[in-house]
């Protein structure tokens, strides 16, 4: 079973600036079937990017998905209040197991 | 539009039982597997089980094997969450959400969530 950690657990930023987060699998991902979500306290989650780097219907092009086998990435290019949250990262090619999380909080 | 709406939460005791269920519209409930996903109080997205279209596969996550049951009614659009020998640790919000299409090549993650329903493990 593959397993995504993470990091790092907390980002804090500023309004404007640029966000990085990992998410790395204990093996390959097959097919690159990575997925993001975004989750504001209260709400579901809201799916970002699927296959690594495909923006879902809607998804604002300041989010763009990255990487391949068992490293992925995804940046947010300038944060917007909106954009605090956390955030995970999910599998889907076998089991559908999910990340840890990785709060985006205001600085 | 596609909505999910789960219903069926609530309190009950540990080595109780509950049953949750979740009511799909909007599209074509046949074309796709379904999962539940719990989030316990404060804590991040677990993934819980999912379903095939035609119900012939079901996988769990670990800790719920042996005491819940995925199911699902193609002709009422709905899913199901059979939840036995509750334990404290099974305290959350279960989310329902639309899984893989048919073709595991079109497959996009969960694009579509309902809205969640608390279950609470408690005496």
């Amino acid at each position: 079973e593959i397993v995504l950690t993470q990091s790092p657990g907390t980002l804090s930023l500023s309004p404007g600036e640029r966000a990085t987060l990992s998410c790395r699998a204990s093996q390959s991902v097959s097919d690159n079937y990575l997925a993001w979500y975004q989750q504001k306290p209260g709400q579901a989650p809201r799916l970002l990017i699927y296959g690594a780097s495909s923006r879902a219907t809607g998804i604002s092009d300041r989010f763009s998905g990255s990487g391949s086998g068992t490293d992925f990435t995804l940046t947010i290019s300038r944060l917007e209040p909106e954009d605090f949250a956390v955030y995970y990262c999910q599998q889907y090619s076998g089991s559908r197991a999910f990340g840890q999380g990785t709060k985006v909080e205001i600085k | 539009e596609v909505q999910l709406v789960e219903s069926g939460g609530g309190l009950v005791q540990p080595g109780g039982s509950l049953r949750l269920s979740c009511a799909a519209s909007g599209f074509t409930f046949t074309d796709y597997w379904m999962s539940w996903v719990r989030q316990a109080p404060g804590k991040g997205l677990e993934w819980v089980a999912n379903i095939k279209q035609d119900g012939s596969e079901k996988y769990y996550v670990d800790s719920v094997k042996g005491r819940f049951i995925i199911s699902r009614d193609n002709a009422k659009n709905s899913l199901y969450l059979q939840m036995n020998s509750l334990r404290a640790e099974d305290t959350a919000v279960y989310y329902c959400a639309r899984d893989r299409p048919v073709s595991y090549y079109d497959s996009s993650g969960f694009y579509f969530w309902g809205q969640g329903t608390l279950v609470t493990v408690s005496s």
